[in-house]
């Protein structure tokens, strides 16, 4: 298993700023992705970001809006930039195991945009 | 198309009343099926991993069992605390990588 960690837990940021969303891991893990959810939604696949490599985004999602590093194994950033309303949601950081393909969750982090 | 579906989209029990969840799948490539509970405004909790057809996986009042169709949640004898969605999903090969494939969950509530 794995115990995924996530700064801010929470922020209400006004519109046209940004806002940098951390993730840490307590194991070393390869793959890692983002996701959202919406209210009374199900999750949404932003972008998959692994170590090593430029993240992938799906469709829908381009850099610019939302930039990711991956600087090491256990450690993702995912900004969220030139916010709307639009962008208030709940953002998740997973991890993938390679041998087992189990998939954890971080706690998220809930964000409103004003 | 891969698709998740799971049913009933809202399920409320009495104490003590068991009962399952059902998630239905067609997907090609099944790399494993995955059950999560999630409590409002929380990230997904992982729960089982279900590999290939006919597997079980039990965890306290939960049990898991997967078809080459479908997965079962079944709930025994549940307490309040068990009030939360159950999120089932399925891995699968889209475009080059492994993707996770959700379906929409079923909200559980448990009545004291």
């Amino acid at each position: 298993s794995a115990v995924i960690s996530q700064k801010p837990s929470r922020d209400i940021c006004q519109r046209g700023t940004s806002l940098t969303i951390q993730c840490q891991v307590d194991s070393q893990v390869t793959m890692m992705f983002w996701y959202r959810q919406q209210p009374g939604q199900s999750l949404t696949l932003i972008a998959t970001a692994n170590q090593g490599s430029e993240a992938t985004y799906e469709s829908g999602f381009v850099i610019d809006k939302f930039p990711i590093s991956r600087p090491n194994l256990t450690f993702s950033t995912l900004t969220v930039s030139n916010m709307s309303p639009e962008d208030s949601s709940i953002y998740l950081c997973s991890v993938r195991f390679t041998l087992t393909y189990e998939q954890y969750f971080g706690p998220g982090t809930r964000l409103t945009v004003t | 198309e891969d698709q998740v579906t799971q049913s009933p989209e809202a399920l409320r029990l009495q104490e003590g009343e068991s009962s399952s969840l059902n998630c239905s799948y067609t997907v090609s490539g099944l790399r494993g099926l995955f059950w999560y509970r999630q409590d409002p405004g929380k990230g997904p909790e992982f729960l089982f991993t279900l590999y290939s057809a006919g597997e079980e996986k039990e965890k306290e009042r939960l049990k898991a069992t997967l078809t080459k169709k479908e997965s079962f949640l079944h709930i025994t004898a549940p307490k309040p605390e068990d009030s939360a969605t159950y999120l089932c999903a399925v891995q699968a090969r889209r475009d080059s990588s492994y993707k996770l494939i959700f379906g929409s969950g079923t909200r559980l509530l448990v009545r004291p």
